[in-house]
């Protein structure tokens, strides 16, 4: 039984590229999260996703983030034009109806 | 606003020595406080969830406790392997279903 699938693991882009971050929730879950870790900080929350419907992205940024999860496939975190800022690691985690969070091993993004 | 306070920010103890990391937590109407484990280069582990003031929960050495305002996780007789950094997180007052996350313990257990 898969847990939360996320990738690339790793992924490095130049300053103005597109980076693409996938996610596919455990089975049965319906609910899909994105968190931001920066190096030396906690996890915070970006945006809170159902199947085709943004329930609460009041954690993205205005500009150059976004994210969809689709009928079919994957959860996508997409972020346009990258600055150095954008470094970080970037964790999907998906739920049921229990409310627990179950969280995949990251995506970590260098923006060279 | 939603706060989630732990503390220490870090703990060294020896192979053995208990101890016990706080977290307090500034929500109303707590819908559950849930306890994470976070190994280096790795995504958050689910330890427990606890509902209500009084609950407790164990797993092998660890122990969780709720009271109205803040939990605590007990380490008993500690390992090595029971390095990481512990996460605490709780919904928020209002809004969606998510969890808003403290900044976390980091544990090192010295053999």
């Amino acid at each position: 039984n898969a847990g939360v699938m996320q990738n690339p693991r790793h992924l490095v882009r130049r300053r103005g590229q597109e980076a693409r971050l996938r996610c596919s929730p455990m089975k049965g879950h319906s609910h899909v999260y994105w968190y931001r870790q920066l190096p030396e900080e906690g996890l915070k929350f970006m945006v809170y996703l159902q199947k085709e419907n943004i329930i609460d992205e009041s954690g993205m940024p205005k500009e150059r983030f976004s994210a969809e999860f689709p009928k079919e496939g994957p959860s996508i975190l997409r972020i346009q034009q990258v600055v150095r800022g954008d470094s970080a690691a970037y964790f999907c985690a998906s739920s049921g109806d229990t409310g627990e969070l179950f969280f995949g091993e990251g995506s970590r993004l260098t923006v060279l | 606003e939603d706060q989630v306070t732990q503390s220490p920010e870090a703990l060294r103890l020896q192979e053995g020595e208990s101890s016990s990391l706080n977290c307090s937590y500034t929500v109303s109407g707590l819908r559950g406080l849930f306890w994470y484990r976070q190994d280096p280069g790795k995504g958050p582990e689910f330890l427990f969830t606890l509902y209500s003031a009084g609950e407790e929960k164990e797993k092998e050495r660890l122990k969780a406790t709720l009271t109205k305002k803040e939990s605590f996780l007990h380490i008993t007789a500690p390992k090595p392997e029971d390095s990481a950094t512990y996460l605490c997180a709780v919904p928020p007052t209002k809004g969606a279903q998510k969890l808003v996350f403290g900044q976390g313990t980091r544990l090192t257990i010295n053999p």
